[in-house]
């Protein structure tokens, strides 16, 4: 399936530190976005990063987009409690079999910022 | 703004029943869409509108459900009769561009089916 996959599925890490993160896909896509959850929230939308770019920074977030590997990460330095919450990337493709342009979630990964 | 609303936040009812959730996007917004999130399945897209119209309903699990938008400003999914497999996670989000931009999520409605 397209459906993006995070890794890991859960990371533990102490405040301060950064967290990366990763997701992997397997076929083109047109861009790639990143939400997070926190619990018993909606999802909140972090970065898109289309295909045709490499890099894009927002505040302490950073994405990076390899289009050759079909991966991406999302890097968060200095981290927070704050930033403990449910990750997810999501992949904006056209279906092999055709049809119209498509937006399908990870099923997400778990970040624990122990203060 | 005050985001996408939802309602009600959460939902309990009995085998059977109707049960009616509501959503009401972001002014301005030209796309809307229902997602379910459980922990077996992740998060599904269930039903997309453009401009109140339905464009892809493949992710409607049977005729149960049900979705309308009668307006640019309101949304309905129905669930008749419910089941305890329907109970998740209801989230409505909605889109100022194309389907592929960024959403916008509202609270989610916890639905449980005893």
């Amino acid at each position: 399936s397209q459906q993006g996959e995070e890794d890991p599925q859960a990371l533990s890490i102490q405040e301060g530190e950064n967290a990366t993160m990763n997701c992997s896909y397997k076929t083109s896509i047109n861009n790639l976005q990143w939400y997070r959850q926190n619990s018993g929230r909606g999802l909140v939308h972090l970065i898109l990063i289309r295909s045709n770019e490499r890099e894009k920074h927002s505040g302490r977030l950073r994405v990076t987009l390899d289009t050759s590997k079909k991966s991406s990460s999302l890097l968060i330095t200095a981290s927070r409690a704050a930033d403990t919450a449910s990750y997810f990337c999501a992949t904006a493709f056209i279906p092999t079999q055709g049809g119209s342009e498509k937006l399908v979630f990870g099923k997400g990964m778990k970040l624990t910022v122990n203060p | 703004d005050a985001g996408v609303i939802q309602s009600p936040r959460h939902e309990v009812t009995e085998m059977g029943q109707e049960v009616t959730l509501r959503c009401k996007p972001i002014s301005g917004h030209n796309s809307l869409f229902w997602y379910r999130q459980t922990m077996m399945r992740g998060l599904e897209l269930l039903i997309y509108f453009n401009n109140n119209v339905p464009i892809d309903d493949s992710g409607m699990p049977e005729d149960r459900f049900s979705a309308k938008m009668p307006n640019a400003s309101f949304s309905t999914l129905k669930i008749q009769p419910s089941e305890p497999r329907d109970s998740a996670v209801y989230f409505c989000a909605s889109s100022p561009d194309r389907y592929t931009g960024e959403q916008y999520f509202g609270p989610g409605t916890r639905l449980t089916v005893t």
